[in-house]
């Protein structure tokens, strides 16, 4: 099982909702990331959880709350966001191995539009 | 400042001939270097990788090479096949849980 789920596949918020972003892989692995992507640009790390501590966070607005509440899954808690935050959310995990050099599996993404 | 970058935003391959996709780093840290590859509103999906203790990696009809020297890599996909058609991004680490990618090809392999 190489998979890395996430829910849901799309997703339609106003500014003044709170929403999450979930995502589960069970391959074992302890690290697991948050990427955004807009459109024709390459994913960008948002957060990063290593053996289910948060790791990195890339300086993202606290409008975005990662959560780690098992090494199995992953959410992204969301609350008043605005229009320019629209756009692909990836989750992926990996194996932490040899100097974390091992390649990362992503979730097919969740898209979310901010209206 | 974009630290891995692919030049070419598009690359046009004849079914059953080389694709050739190139990328480029400034940072000498990175040690690990992979190749993903992504259709529209989908994830990547990883296809190969290399470390830089190597100069090259092979995997069926992938193909890694870097030059470490020149902070070049490249990754041949022989024979193309129209399924290939997609975006492709090689991403790189410095050891770290932080995978860079670059700016991503979009391949498109004509039948």
């Amino acid at each position: 099982d190489t998979e890395v789920t996430q829910t849901p596949k799309h997703l339609v918020m106003g500014m003044t909702n709170k929403k999450s972003l979930k995502c589960e892989q069970h391959m074992g692995h302890r690290a697991m990331y948050w990427y955004k992507q807009k459109a024709k640009k390459p994913p960008e790390l948002m957060f990063v959880y290593s053996y289910e501590k948060l790791s990195i966070n890339e300086s993202v607005p606290s409008r975005f709350s990662p959560e780690c509440p098992n090494s199995s899954l992953l959410n992204l808690h969301l609350h008043a966001l605005q229009p320019e935050d629209s756009a692909l959310y990836l989750c992926a995990s990996s194996h932490p191995g040899q100097g974390a050099n091992t390649e990362a599996f992503f979730g097919q993404g969740t898209r979310l539009t901010v209206v | 400042d974009q630290q891995v970058k692919q030049n070419s935003p598009s690359l046009s391959v004849q079914e059953g001939r080389i694709s050739i996709l190139n990328c480029d780093y400034t940072n000498s840290m990175f040690d690990y270097f992979l190749w993903y590859k992504k259709y529209p509103a989908e994830g990547p999906t990883f296809l190969i990788s290399i470390s830089s203790i190597k100069d090259k990696n092979e995997d069926g009809r992938f193909t890694v090479f870097l030059n470490k020297s020149a902070k070049h890599l490249s990754l041949h996909i022989v024979p193309s096949q129209p399924g290939d058609s997609a975006v492709y991004f090689c991403a790189a680490s410095a050891g770290t849980y932080k995978y860079i990618f670059g700016t991503g090809t979009r391949l498109k392999v004509l039948a």
